[in-house]
């Protein structure tokens, strides 16, 4: 198993243009999510999803959109980017056990820098 | 609101020196809380759960609902223990997690 993919690996972008971070899992969780990682500030969430069909924001949503139309991909969309919007940006998958969170399992990350 | 407190940004020790990561939280609730760890060039990985109660590479938190702790702690720190650490709460019923600012901690030979 890979376990949870993310690509790119980096990424430099203009301001005001747009791109889509992929994030894929291939062990069946039906839970996924993007946080943002900042120096200093630790792993804020993005958004967060569910089950496919099903997301909802976190602590810093503005600025990015998410969908889930399969319960293996959850990609992030950067609608126009700001150099506000540079960071690293990691995915995450998860299952429950019995309601409660269990271990959340990483991607490798995507450093963005926004010019 | 939910928050998770790492007071120490760094911490340097020898080898052999006695660890403490400090995690405090705030929350209304029972939360879930988590121990991750990120070593060099590799992705965040669990490192302990409080619900599991184990020790794992030597570390081991107690979950102190009292003072809304979770240190993190090994008696003999080891060079390949350099890394940073997280502390983390997950909300009950949530699969979310707050994360605290992260502690790096250095092991020195």
């Amino acid at each position: 198993n890979a376990g949870v993919t993310q690509t790119p690996k980096f990424q430099v972008l203009k301001t005001g243009q747009s791109m889509t971070l992929q994030c894929a899992q291939d062990m069946n969780h039906e839970y996924m999510s993007w946080y943002r990682q900042d120096p200093g500030m630790g792993l804020r969430l993005i958004h967060y999803s569910v089950g496919a069909g099903i997301t909802d924001q976190g602590e810093v949503p503005n600025g990015y959109n998410v969908s889930r139309s399969t319960t293996e991909d959850f990609p992030l969309r950067l609608l126009s980017a700001a150099p506000s919007q540079t960071s690293v940006y990691f995915c995450a998958s998860s299952y429950s056990g019995e309601g409660r969170m269990t271990e959340a399992f990483f991607g490798q990350g995507t450093r963005l820098t926004v010019v | 609101a939910q928050r998770v407190t790492q007071p120490e940004k760094l911490l340097s020790v020898f080898k052999g020196a006695p660890v403490e990561l400090k995690c405090n939280y705030s929350y209304s609730g029972s939360p879930e809380l988590f121990w991750y760890v990120q070593y060099s060039r590799q992705r965040l990985q669990l490192l302990l759960r409080h619900i599991s109660r184990e020790s794992i590479k030597g570390f081991t938190a107690d979950l102190n609902k009292g003072e809304t702790s979770f240190h993190l702690k090994k008696p003999f720190a080891q060079e390949e223990d350099s890394a940073m650490y997280y502390c983390a709460l997950s909300p009950t019923g949530f699969q979310k997690l707050v994360f605290g600012t992260g502690t790096r901690l250095l092991v020195s030979p």
